[in-house]
């Protein structure tokens, strides 16, 4: 069964508008999850790693101010797309593990089309 | 500078015969390495890992080998079915810079029947 949940799988919004994603860790803790953003047809990027209990790590190029990461509890990361537009629609897909050289799960992801 | 490289975009395979993809990195400090299968609008499914301390692991009809001296791993699916038909990921990782996956950009893997 699936061991990382993520919710919700589709979205539709209004350009300017915010959108959550929540990612929750089943069954076991998660000091670290990550959120990853796929484009057609293209591989997967890392856009940030969330920490529980401080702040996430961008990386280069990722707006923190545009994507807010909240990791308040050792289950629960949540992606906030703010002020969406639609250049951010994509495939979001969150992932989590239980120790080092243990795979990272994936959630089923999240697609967000912004009109 | 992708760290990771697919140079196979995409791959046809007869049913009953064997799929091979490649990937290849540049870090050296890569120790663990990970291949994932993928449909569309779906997450990653892990499939098989291998520590850089190995060069070869095998699970049921996946197999994947590591050449750490040339910086490539290979995963071979034998029998290949139509139900493997979907995207294959490599992703290594360097475990001092914790559980971070860095991806290649995919196979698209298609079996025919």
């Amino acid at each position: 069964g699936a061991v990382v949940s993520q919710h919700p799988s589709w979205v539709i919004c209004k350009s300017g508008t915010s959108v959550k994603i929540e990612c929750r860790s089943l069954d076991f803790q998660a000091t670290t999850m990550f959120w990853y953003r796929q484009f057609p047809k293209q591989s997967l990027m890392l856009m940030a790693t969330s920490n529980e209990g401080s702040k996430a790590t961008y990386e280069q190029g990722v707006e923190k101010d545009k994507f807010l990461i909240n990791h308040a509890s050792l289950t629960l990361s949540t992606l906030t797309v703010t002020s969406a537009h639609p250049e951010d629609s994509s495939f979001y897909i969150c992932s989590a593990g239980q120790i080092h050289n243990s795979p990272l799960h994936f959630g089923n992801g999240t697609r967000l089309t912004v009109t | 500078d992708q760290q990771v490289k697919q140079n196979s975009p995409s791959l046809s395979v007869q049913e009953g015969r064997i799929s091979i993809l490649n990937c290849d990195y540049t870090n050296s400090m890569f120790d663990y390495f990970l291949w994932y299968k993928k449909y569309p609008a779906e997450g990653p499914t892990f499939l098989i890992s291998i520590s850089s301390i190995k060069d070869k692991n095998e699970d049921g009809r996946f197999t994947v080998f590591l050449n750490k001296s040339a910086k490539h791993l290979s995963l071979h699916i034998v029998p290949s079915q139509p139900g493997d038909s979907a995207v294959y990921f490599c992703a290594a990782r360097d475990n001092n810079a914790g559980n971070m996956l860095t991806f290649g950009g995919g196979t698209r893997l298609m079996v025919k029947p």
